[in-house]
């Protein structure tokens, strides 16, 4: 069955510096990867996927995220993180072929002005 | 908006009732799936629909049921609640059943067992 890591918590970064949400997984064969952002109170949204080809994927608000199949990890990044940027993010993986779409624990991010 | 729907948003119940969540997804979308979020189990995946057929069936207690209608409109049943079960409950919606498929999420339903 799939799985995904997302090790740390939370994740305190300043405005302006550097953002990286990490996040590793575990399937059979190769995977379908997602982002997802979700705001308090509010729903999960989409902000990122990996099919295949190019690692480094774009998304939605500046985000970016890079897919590395010798590490099984597909961290989330961007260059200048903002204020509105805190919120619950999570990864999500589905291996090819597979209904199933499974979710990390989540990570929140604070960005401190 | 994100076009998924959910009723009701907040629900308060006691512990042995019976609740029943509602999801409308979003137009022209064939596949429901439902999750489970709680703080000390993240997001849980309960079970996945495709155009009425179950389809993926993840960590659903027996309590649960939940089905899919021809209107495609889904329905997620508890029963014989226990405190363990307050927890939100979302709603998403895509495309196909597989596959690249993004997503869509509605809002959530609160669900408080007392």
């Amino acid at each position: 069955a799939q799985s995904v890591a997302q090790p740390e918590d939370q994740v305190n970064v300043a405005e302006g510096n550097p953002l990286t949400v990490k996040c590793t997984y575990s399937v059979s064969g190769n995977p379908y990867l997602f982002w997802y952002v979700q705001y308090p109170n509010r729903g999960l949204q989409f902000l990122l996927k990996y099919i295949t080809g190019d690692n480094l994927v774009k998304g939605s608000y500046g985000f970016e995220a890079e897919f590395n199949k010798s590490q099984t990890s597909f961290h989330l990044k961007k260059p200048s993180a903002l204020v509105s940027d805190s919120a619950l993010y999570f990864c999500a993986v589905r291996p090819y072929g597979n209904n199933r779409l499974a979710f990390g624990k989540g990570n929140q991010v604070v960005v401190i002005p | 908006d994100s076009g998924v729907t959910q009723t009701p948003k907040h629900l308060i119940t006691a512990t042995g009732q019976r609740v029943t969540l509602r999801c409308s997804p979003r137009s022209g979308d064939l596949s429901v799936y439902w999750y489970q979020q709680s703080l000390d189990q993240g997001l849980q995946f309960l079970i996945q629909y495709y155009n009425g057929e179950e389809r993926a069936k993840g960590n659903i207690l027996e309590r649960f049921s939940a089905q899919q209608f021809p209107d495609l409109h889904s329905e997620l049943n508890l029963s014989s609640l226990e405190l363990g079960d307050s927890a939100l409950y979302f709603c998403a919606s895509s495309p196909q059943s597989s596959g690249a498929n993004v997503l869509t999420f509605g809002a959530g339903s609160r669900l408080t067992v007392l």
